[in-house]
């Protein structure tokens, strides 16, 4: 079966640099992305890795190691609007389609 | 950006009646668009692919007659949730994905949350 794992809960102070990490166990993989999401609202797009490597996007860094089955977020210069659930998601060709499974999600809480 | 929108946002119904969802790619075109199930504090669980011109794929566990797809144009697909029970409350949030090269990325509608009472 497919299995995502990463921390349910990231306390850090404003200013501050998270990584949350995600290990993943799946068939059929071919990249992994992350997603934020605010209470009450939908996923957001944030970054998408289908190459080992760092990308960078602003505050947000994302990484990707396939022989590892490992990725991180790292999130710089945090600020109060940063807290919020952050997903990462394996994209999968499986039964002939391609399709996203999420990680159970780690909660952000960034503090003053 | 490529903009997905839902209606409703959110919904009240009575058990035993049928609720439809409708998700629209604004902007783009999606071959391929998404439904998925989330509970309070939990992940998204993916319940079915809706493909433009075929049947959807459901994931394992989902009731394909319970919850009805729909994908009737290249811009929308709809979920009807038949014969709605309390347990069927949640939030469902579709998704649209975008095929660009070198890039697998999928954009989310704001979600709907149905309740029924």
């Amino acid at each position: 079966g497919q299995s995502l794992e990463q921390p349910s809960e990231v306390t850090a102070v404003e200013g501050a640099i998270v990584q949350i990490n995600c290990t993943y166990q799946t068939s059929g993989f071919y990249g992994l992305s992350w997603y934020q999401q605010h209470d009450g609202g939908a996923p957001t797009f944030l970054s998408y890795n289908a190459l080992d490597g760092l990308e960078e996007t602003g505050r947000f860094s994302s990484f990707l190691s396939r022989s590892d089955s490992y990725g991180y977020l790292l999130l710089q210069e945090l600020q109060m609007k940063d807290s919020a659930s952050y997903f990462c998601a394996v994209s999968l060709f499986s039964g002939g389609y391609n399709k996203l499974i999420f990680g159970a999600g780690t909660r952000l809480a960034v503090h003053p | 950006g490529a903009v997905v929108s839902q209606h409703p946002s959110w919904v009240i119904c009575k058990s035993g009646t049928s609720v439809k969802i409708e998700c629209r790619s604004l902007d783009f075109q999606a071959t391929t668009m998404f439904w998925y199930r989330q509970f309070p504090k939990q992940s998204l669980m993916l319940m079915a692919t809706s493909n433009e011109g075929s049947k959807a794929t459901y994931e394992q566990g989902v009731e394909k007659d319970k919850f009805l797809i729909n994908h009737a144009s290249l811009t929308l697909s709809t979920l009807t949730v038949t014969s709605a029970h309390p347990e069927d409350s949640s939030f469902y949030i579709c998704s649209a994905r975008f095929d660009g090269v070198g890039t697998d990325t999928q954009y989310f509608g704001p979600g709907t949350r149905l309740t029924v009472l």
